[in-house]
């Protein structure tokens, strides 16, 4: 079976600062990765995922995420936050593409 | 394009009262659907999912049910809500056998039992 733990339930940056959300996996096969990012009352929305090739992976808003095979982790990270980056956010894993198996989420707040 | 819908947006029950939630995608065929919940301040919890008609794979034993009556339609009831019950529940969609294919959520369901 899969797993997914995400370390910090609640990050604050400030506004310009780097943003890093971690997410260490379990799996006993190569999985399929995923970054969810959630705004207050709506669903989730991803952000970026990674497949198989280049274990840097781009995604949306200028989030970006590295697969480290030998640390069995997958953080997001961003350069810059804005403000608007305040949400909840959700790490997902999948082998099967049927059943996807998530994080509990990290909070992130941007103090301006 | 691929759409997801989820209605009603919001619902105030009284316990006891019964459920239905409904979910609905377009623009797919055959789709896997899928029944998460998420408690305030709480991960999400997978409910149910289904790999097609009239299949349903119950992920945590509790008064609710799922049915798919149509391939792309996907419903969670109760016959009688609790407290706990109350949550914000979500509805997702991803393709049949997808592997490196992601979720696609819906919009949620804002639930309160008083």
């Amino acid at each position: 079976a899969q797993s997914v733990t995400q370390l910090g339930s609640h990050v604050s940056v400030s506004e310009g600062a780097l943003v890093l959300l971690r997410c260490n996996y379990s799996s006993s096969v190569p999985p399929y990765l995923f970054w969810y990012v959630q705004y207050p009352n709506q669903g989730l929305q991803l952000l970026l995922k990674y497949t198989t090739g280049a274990t840097l992976v781009k995604g949306i808003n200028g989030f970006e995420a590295e697969f480290k095979k030998s640390e069995t982790s997958f953080h997001l990270t961003k350069p810059s936050a804005h403000m608007s980056d305040a949400a909840e956010y959700f790490c997902a894993v999948t082998v099967t593409g049927n059943q996807f198996y998530f994080g509990t989420g990290t909070s992130l707040t941007v103090i301006p | 394009s691929q759409t997801i819908h989820q209605w009603p947006a919001t619902l105030v029950q009284p316990v006891g009262s019964p459920l239905s939630l409904e979910c609905t995608v377009e623009g797919t065929s055959n789709p896997n659907l899928y029944w998460y919940r998420q408690a305030a301040g709480r991960g999400l919890q997978l409910l149910f999912y289904s790999v097609g008609i009239g299949q349903i794979s119950s992920e945590v034993p509790q008064n609710l049910s799922a049915s798919r009556p149509q391939d792309r339609q996907f419903i969670l009831s109760s016959k009688k809500l609790l407290l706990s019950d109350s949550g914000f529940y979500l509805c997702a969609w991803s393709v049949l056998g997808g592997g490196a294919n992601e979720q696609f959520f819906g919009p949620g369901t804002r639930l309160t039992v008083l």
